[in-house]
């Protein structure tokens, strides 16, 4: 069975801190590795992965993949309490329509 | 970027009812749609793939006659809750695909609808 495995579960940090999140998955034929930042509404996509080793940054994110380990890890820098969220890990599977399966998030939080 | 548009954001209705959800694509045409449900501290669980002119395809588990699902167009896609009962109050997510914009494009969600059925 395709499963996404993220962890920590939750965390806690203070602003300025830098927090690694990470993403496993054990899924057949694997097309890309997509990280996503939940509020309270519906998630927005930050990065996608699809080669091994190439970093996606944007601003303090910064995202990459392995895939010879199956893992991911999602690095913020710096971080602000608006970087309190849920992060998602999604992976897409070839050969499907285009669906995600997705980890069970990491709630973060950010404290002043 | 690519715009998915949900509506309603959130509705109450009584047991026994049907609500109906719309998804739309806003700048670009979606041939498939997918709808997630999360329930409180869950992840999203794919329910259903809809697919613009036949039949949707619903994940195991996911009662086809309880969750009607209509792609009418290629920018709308419906789902009704049918005859709903408080279990299937969750946070229901829409989301769609620009095919047409990049090959490894991300799938883009809805700003999701929030169903409590009392």
């Amino acid at each position: 069975e395709d499963k996404v495995v993220q962890s920590p579960l939750s965390l806690v940090v203070h602003e300025g801190d830098t927090v690694t999140l990470n993403c496993s998955y054990e899924v057949t034929n694997f097309r890309s590795l997509l990280w996503y930042k939940q509020e309270k509404k519906a998630p927005t996509f930050l990065f996608m992965l699809t080669s091994s080793g190439i970093e996606k940054k944007s601003g303090r994110l910064s995202s990459i993949l392995d895939k010879k380990e199956l893992f991911s890890i999602l690095n913020i820098t710096a971080t602000q309490t608006g970087d309190s969220a849920v992060y998602l890990c999604a992976v897409e599977v070839r050969g499907s329509q285009g669906n995600l399966i997705f980890g069970k998030g990491t709630k973060l939080s950010v404290k002043p | 970027g690519a715009v998915v548009s949900q509506h309603p954001s959130w509705v109450i209705c009584k047991s026994g009812t049907s609500v109906k959800i719309e998804c739309r694509s806003l700048d670009f045409q979606a041939t498939t749609m997918f709808w997630y449900r999360q329930f409180p501290k869950q992840s999203l669980m794919l329910m259903a793939t809809s697919n613009e002119g036949s039949k949707a395809t619903y994940e195991q588990g996911v009662e086809k006659d309880k969750f009607l699902i209509n792609h009418a167009s290629l920018t709308l896609s419906t789902l009704t809750v049918t005859s709903a009962h408080p279990e299937d109050s969750s946070f229901y997510i829409c989301s769609a695909r620009d095919f047409g914009q990049l090959i490894n494009s991300p799938l883009h969600f809805g700003n999701g609808t929030r169903l409590t059925v009392t």
